[in-house]
């Protein structure tokens, strides 16, 4: 079946710095793929949509100046937090389906981001 | 604006009991529905979806859910509940907008399973 890949699992990195998460769909081109953010016991949020060789589409109350998303390839989309700081600590997941119409969507196994 | 109501945010049930986790959708048009399980720490795998065909819809490891219209439900359920099965069980709606649809998830419910 499908797979989507992400990567790293688990980040700790001090206030202030920037950190890259990177989604792959490893067997299938996704052209658009989704950014979520989980907090504890809490359903997830819907981020961004991330659409290959354009710009995102970020949900209300998003800062896309914080968090910046690059697809820059069909297999491909990455996520940065940008002068991160304690409240960016989250579980991040992404998502890609093989056809942005049309679901189900697959999921990468998430990213635990610790700010201290 | 499609969405999903699940009602419960903790369920629990002895080893083998019946497993219902009840889920209610709210939208305009014929919705696609999905439940998926989280383990801790984990992404998200789909159990099953809803897409328009048979009403009732087998999923994996035994789940399934009945759409019914009349209800606006999508309750998931299984008849014999193993220790297993205990993990976080989101229901999800898929949003059309523009060339591509996203996915809209209830607020969840955890299940426990008692031995």
């Amino acid at each position: 079946g499908a797979v989507v890949s992400q990567h790293p699992s688990r980040v700790i990195c001090k206030s202030g710095t920037s950190v890259k998460i990177e989604c792959r769909s490893l067997d299938f081109q996704a052209t658009t793929m989704f950014w979520y953010r989980q907090f504890p016991k809490k359903s997830l949020m819907l981020m961004a949509t991330s659409n290959e060789g354009s710009k995102a589409t970020y949900e209300q109350g998003v800062e896309k100046d914080k968090f910046l998303i690059n697809h820059a390839s069909l297999t491909l989309s990455t996520l940065t937090v940008t002068s991160a700081h304690p409240e960016d600590s989250s579980f991040y997941i992404c998502s890609a389906s093989r056809d942005p119409r049309y679901q189900p969507q697959h999921f990468g196994d998430g990213t635990r981001l610790s700010i201290l | 604006a499609q969405s999903v109501t699940q009602l419960g945010s903790h369920v629990s049930v002895s080893e083998g009991a019946l497993v219902l986790l009840r889920c209610n959708y709210s939208s305009s048009v014929p919705p696609y529905l999905f439940w998926y399980v989280q383990y801790p720490n984990q992404g998200l795998q789909l159990l099953l979806k809803y897409t328009s065909a048979a009403t009732l819809v087998k999923g994996i490891n035994g789940f399934e859910a009945e759409f019914k219209k009349s209800e606006t439900s999508f309750h998931l359920t299984k008849p014999s509940a193993h220790m297993s099965d205990a993990a976080e069980y989101f229901c999800a709606v898929s949003v059309m907008y523009s060339s591509a649809s996203k996915i809209i998830f209830g607020s969840g419910t955890r299940l426990s399973i008692r031995p």
